[in-house]
């Protein structure tokens, strides 16, 4: 079975520029996530949409936007970058709204800002 | 606030060499604390959740522990390939499915 799939890989912008990222969960799961880490952190929650209503947001600017389509599948969206949005983001989902059941995570997205 | 420590930052073991790691957490009502596997270049790969004070999970060379205030995932003779960055994360009972994730603890095992 496939598992959580994010695209695309890497992306290079520069400062000022918006960012699209996508996800796409595993079958079945209805629940989105997404993560920024940051090198040698640990991630940190951005959103989570379940059944395509958003159901928690993290302590990041207005920047920051994600939708989920009736798929499940899931974009987030970066305006306006600056040099500290350089990080790897990741994506997650789980079965449930997230109530104690794991998440399981893509491979995520580099993004670098110059 | 919610928050997870995890000790040490970085560890280095010879192939064969027993040791764990730490991870203490303070939550406003714990709904599980989960342990990652990530490697290089990838996503977090999940271990383990735990529930509740008192429960062990076992698979393969590690073992996770859960009490009231902290966690500990046992290593038993690893090899070179356990090799990775080890990540924990606490979800509180709340209306969300945030985790909560430590800075993680680097283990290198040389064979």
């Amino acid at each position: 079975d496939a598992g959580v799939t994010q695209s695309p890989t890497h992306l290079i912008k520069t400062r000022g520029q918006q960012v699209t990222l996508r996800c796409s969960p595993i079958s079945g799961h209805k629940s989105v996530s997404w993560y920024q880490q940051v090198l040698g952190q640990g991630p940190q929650f951005i959103f989570q949409y379940y059944e395509k209503e958003e159901r928690g947001r993290g302590n990041f600017p207005d920047r920051f936007s994600a939708r989920q389509f009736p798929n499940y599948s899931s974009e987030l969206n970066v305006n306006a970058l600056l040099l500290g949005d350089s990080a790897l983001y990741l994506c997650a989902s789980s079965g449930d709204r997230g109530r104690g059941q794991p998440q399981h995570f893509g491979d995520g997205t580099r993004l670098s800002i110059l | 606030e919610d928050q997870v420590t995890q000790s040490p930052e970085a560890l280095r073991l010879q192939e064969g060499e027993s040791s764990s790691l730490n991870c203490s957490y303070t939550v406003s009502g714990l709904r599980g604390l989960f342990w990652y596997r990530q490697d290089p270049g990838k996503g977090p790969e999940f271990l383990f959740t735990l529930y509740s004070a008192g429960e062990e999970k076992e698979k393969e060379r590690l073992k996770a522990t859960l009490t009231k205030k902290e966690s500990f995932l046992h290593i038993t003779a690893p090899k070179p390939e356990d090799s990775a960055t080890y990540l924990c994360a606490v979800q509180a009972n709340s209306n969300t499915g945030k985790l909560i994730f430590g800075q993680g603890t680097t283990l290198q095992v040389k064979p």
